[in-house]
């Protein structure tokens, strides 16, 4: 059990064009997603919480009218990228914790999406 | 904030040797400490994790140890075989989560 997916795992864009990728739990709610950014050869960074019913909460720096989030449903979460640029192209990911949750919980990641902006 | 500094970067032992990954932390809060393995074009899987009133669990080849005096935690592997080729990552949960920056671990057959 306790496994996460994404769409797409690959999607290639022109610049200025906006993408959404869906982050679903496929055998468990979860009441918190997170979505993390991984360039080539680095560690993952924490780009926002995403609870469901409620505003995503963001990290310093991550622009939240840039990179929307929505978390509908308790199995749902799904991050939009708006107006692309090539700067954006990286290596998205998502995890879930099961239940309401925090980051003291075991995370479950998703297989990520590679977004790549021309 | 936090500071979870990983070494080393990268590693290459001969198969059937062991594998020792050793990650620090700053936030005196951080209770839990999870290990994940990643694989190219995949996301991060958990391998392992610690919570801080252990000082060490071992699951079949992979141990985690802690030392929460010295604000130090390791991850060893025995016995490598190649499809443990992958980066590492540690992570340190106090007040926010934080991963380490990674360890390439490439396994020699």
């Amino acid at each position: 059990g306790a496994v996460v997916s994404q769409h797409p795992s690959r999607v290639i864009c022109k610049s200025g064009t906006s993408v959404k990728i869906e982050c679903r739990s496929l055998d468990f709610q979860a009441t918190t997603m997170f979505w993390y950014r991984q360039f080539p050869k680095q560690s993952l960074m924490l780009m926002a919480t995403s609870n469901e019913g409620s505003k995503a909460t963001y990290e310093q720096g991550v622009e939240k009218d840039k990179f929307l989030i929505n978390h509908a449903s308790l199995t749902l979460s799904t991050l939009t990228v708006t107006s692309a640029h090539p700067e954006d192209s990286s290596f998205y990911i998502c995890s879930a914790i099961r239940g309401a949750g925090s980051l003291y919980n075991e995370q479950f990641f998703g297989p990520g999406t590679r977004l790549t902006v021309l | 904030g936090e500071n979870v500094e990983q070494h080393p970067s990268t590693l290459s032992v001969q198969e059937g040797d062991s594998a020792v990954i050793k990650c620090t932390y700053s936030d005196s809060a951080s209770n839990y400490f999870p290990w994940y393995k990643q694989e190219l074009g995949k996301g991060p899987q958990l391998i392992i994790d610690i919570r801080s009133n252990v000082g060490e669990k071992k699951d079949q080849r992979i141990a985690v140890t802690l030392n929460k005096t010295a604000k130090h935690f390791s991850l060893h592997i025995t016995e490598t075989q190649p499809e443990d080729s992958a980066v590492y990552f540690c992570a340190s949960t106090g007040n926010q989560f934080y991963f380490g920056t990674g360890t390439s671990l490439t396994v020699i057959p």
